[in-house]
Order: structure tokens, then sequence, then C-alpha cells
């Protein structure tokens, strides 16, 4: 099945930074690629996803880029504002009965 | 419009105890995910429901867990003779085309 692997599992940047955060997945049929953001005691919040057939996508503040040959994908975000603090989830899916197959999460830690 | 909603938001039950576990999907969203999420296993994928129908059961953790939908619409997840071994938070999650998933708020188990 599929495996996908999250790095940093904490990143701390200062307020206005950029922050990236990685993943690489194991299946070459996995074609959906979405972004979580979860805060305490809430349910999973989808921030942005990419298909194969994208290499990048950007929405505001936040874009993802694919790159499906390394089977690596990767979350940017820009300015980074202290509401941008929260547990990110990457995932990846061949869509329907598979589900989604989640990395271990990041801690991003936005400082003042 | 309205989210995925889950109930009951919390439940504390003992040992040995049966539990149902709610999700309302968002209306007209065919697709239907159970995962679960605990600090051990991180988030992981239990069953999918395509209308009223789960084609795969193999990702429920034991023969103690079911779970069913009814009318294309409402799902319950049910287990059996709880262990502390269940405690986790639920989460359900919704489709409309099985790929985009939107996430409900989560019902965190605690077993006594």
């Amino acid at each position: 099945g599929e495996n996908v692997e999250q790095h940093p599992s904490t990143l701390s940047v200062q307020e206005g930074d950029s922050a990236v955060i990685k993943c690489t997945y194991s299946d070459s049929a996995s074609n959906y690629f979405p972004w979580y953001k979860q805060e305490l005691g809430k349910g999973p919040q989808l921030i942005i996803d990419i298909r194969s057939n994208v290499g990048e996508k950007k929405d505001q503040r936040i874009a993802v880029t694919l790159n499906k040959t390394a089977k690596h994908f990767s979350l940017h975000i820009t300015e980074t504002q202290p509401e941008d603090s929260a547990v990110y989830f990457c995932a990846a899916s061949t869509g329907g009965a598979d589900g989604l197959t989640f990395g271990k999460g990041t801690h991003l830690i936005i400082q003042p | 419009g309205a989210g995925v909603s889950q109930s009951p938001s919390n439940k504390v039950t003992e040992k040995g105890k049966d539990v149902e576990l709610r999700c309302d999907p968002i209306s007209g969203h065919t697709a239907l995910y159970w995962y679960r999420q605990s600090l051990g296993q991180g988030l992981e994928f239990l069953i999918y429901f395509q209308g009223n129908s789960a084609p795969d059961k193999s990702g429920l953790p034991s023969d103690r867990f079911s779970a069913e939908r009814t009318g294309g619409s409402v799902s319950t997840l049910t287990i059996q003779r709880t262990q502390q071994e269940d405690s986790a938070v639920y989460l359900c999650a919704s489709s409309f085309e099985a790929y985009t998933q939107y996430f409900g708020p989560g019902t965190r188990l605690t077993v006594l």
C-alpha cells in the first residue's frame, strides 16, 4: 500500500518569513495530493490540493509543487502570520475507495 | 452551507461497552469516509462508502468495528466491546467526486 513520509515534524519560523513542508510518497499510482490544516480540537481543514497532471498550484500565500518523477510534493506558505500556526498534514490517494494516506504531520509555529 | 457534522463530540465509556458514532455528510455528497486519529498511529483510513455500499471493509481495525450508511446520507460507526486501545478521535469526511474530502469535527472517544 501507499506510504507517505512528511518532514519536518516541527517547524518554527519568524512571522513574515516563508515555511516549506515536504512529503514523499511510494505508490506511483497515486494521483491526488491534498494538504490539510488542523487546529487543536478541530477536524482537518483542506487548504489546497493538486492532481498529478499539474506541477504547481497557488492560492494567495499558499502554493503546492509536485514532482511525479521523484514522488515528492511540497507546501509553501509565504508571509506567514500568527494564524498559520497549526499542524499541517499532507496526503496521497488514487481516489475513491482507497481513501487518503496521511503523513505524520508538521507542527508549524509562527514566532512573533 | 452546512459542513460535515458528527455526534457526539465527546464520548466517555467503560471498557466492554458498545458505542455508536454518527456522521452527517454534506448534502449531495455520495462518498463518505471514516478515519481514526490517535497519537501513536496518526490519521488512518478505516472505511469508504459510495452511496450505501462499502466495497472494502479490510481497513476496520477488528471485527468489533462495523459501519453502515442508510439512505445515502447518515453513517454510523459502531464499536462493540470497547477496549482502551480504541480511545482516539474518530473523523468522518464526505466528498462529491471521491477525491476532495471535507472533514467533520470528529468524535473524541475515551475508553476507561
